[in-house]
């Protein structure tokens, strides 16, 4: 079965420091990945997704960036914070083929610059 | 403005009440999602909608697609506590543009 892991699960960070999450997709190969924020009890916003390596989409103009060194991993970066990057950060990812695209989700990153 | 608007967006209720919750849009979606999520985690998937009219059921959760796949209903019959959570529709236009709506808060009182 697949697992989706993102790490780690809280972080406190201080504005204008740098910013690394991780995450990691086992038991499916050639995944499609996203990174979504979502702010306090509200929808998700799409900032990010791969459909591979190297290859990565931005739906959003910010301060982050994303990376895929390996198949099954997904990084979330940010040179320097800004107070608005405060939010909930949720990896996804889905099989990538078809006409129906089921997302599945990792437990999140709960991000807050101070 | 959201692709997708959920209504209501908060919502409370007695154990034991029926509900509906909507999702609607002016844009067609090739299938449409419903997710739950609890406070702190990821969303869970519960359900996919794919041919207009179509209704799936899920013991007590009953899900509709419109017609011609803008919209979308979530009816719970005989709510419970167990219920609670943010219910989150996400409709898909092709296979990388997913968009998700606002969620709508439901709270079951015991």
């Amino acid at each position: 079965s697949q697992t989706i892991h993102q790490w780690p699960a809280t972080l406190v960070q201080p504005v204008g420091s740098p910013l690394s999450l991780e995450c990691t997709v086992e038991g499916t190969s050639n995944p499609n990945l996203y990174w979504y924020r979502q702010a306090a009890g509200r929808g998700l916003q799409l900032l990010f997704y791969s459909v591979g390596i190297g290859q990565i989409s931005s739906e959003v103009p910010q301060n982050l960036s994303a990376s895929r060194p390996q198949d099954r991993q997904f990084i979330l970066s940010s040179k320097k914070l800004l107070l608005s990057d405060s939010g909930f950060y949720l990896c996804a990812w889905s099989i990538g083929a078809g006409v129906v695209n089921e997302q599945f989700f990792g437990p999140g990153t709960r991000l807050t610059v101070l | 403005t959201q692709l997708l608007e959920q209504s209501p967006q908060f919502l409370s209720i007695q154990e034991g009440e029926n509900l509906t919750v909507y999702c609607n849009s002016s844009s067609v979606f090739s299938s449409l999602q419903w997710y739950r999520q609890e406070p702190g985690e990821g969303p869970v998937l519960l359900v996919t909608v794919v041919t207009g009219g179509e209704v799936k059921k899920l013991k007590r959760l009953t899900f509709q697609f419109g017609d011609a796949r803008k919209d979308s209903s979530l009816h719970i019959t005989a709510a419970q506590p167990g219920d609670t959570g943010l219910y989150l529709c996400a409709g898909a236009r092709n296979n990388n543009d997913m968009r998700f709506g606002a969620g709508t808060r439901l709270t079951v009182k015991p």
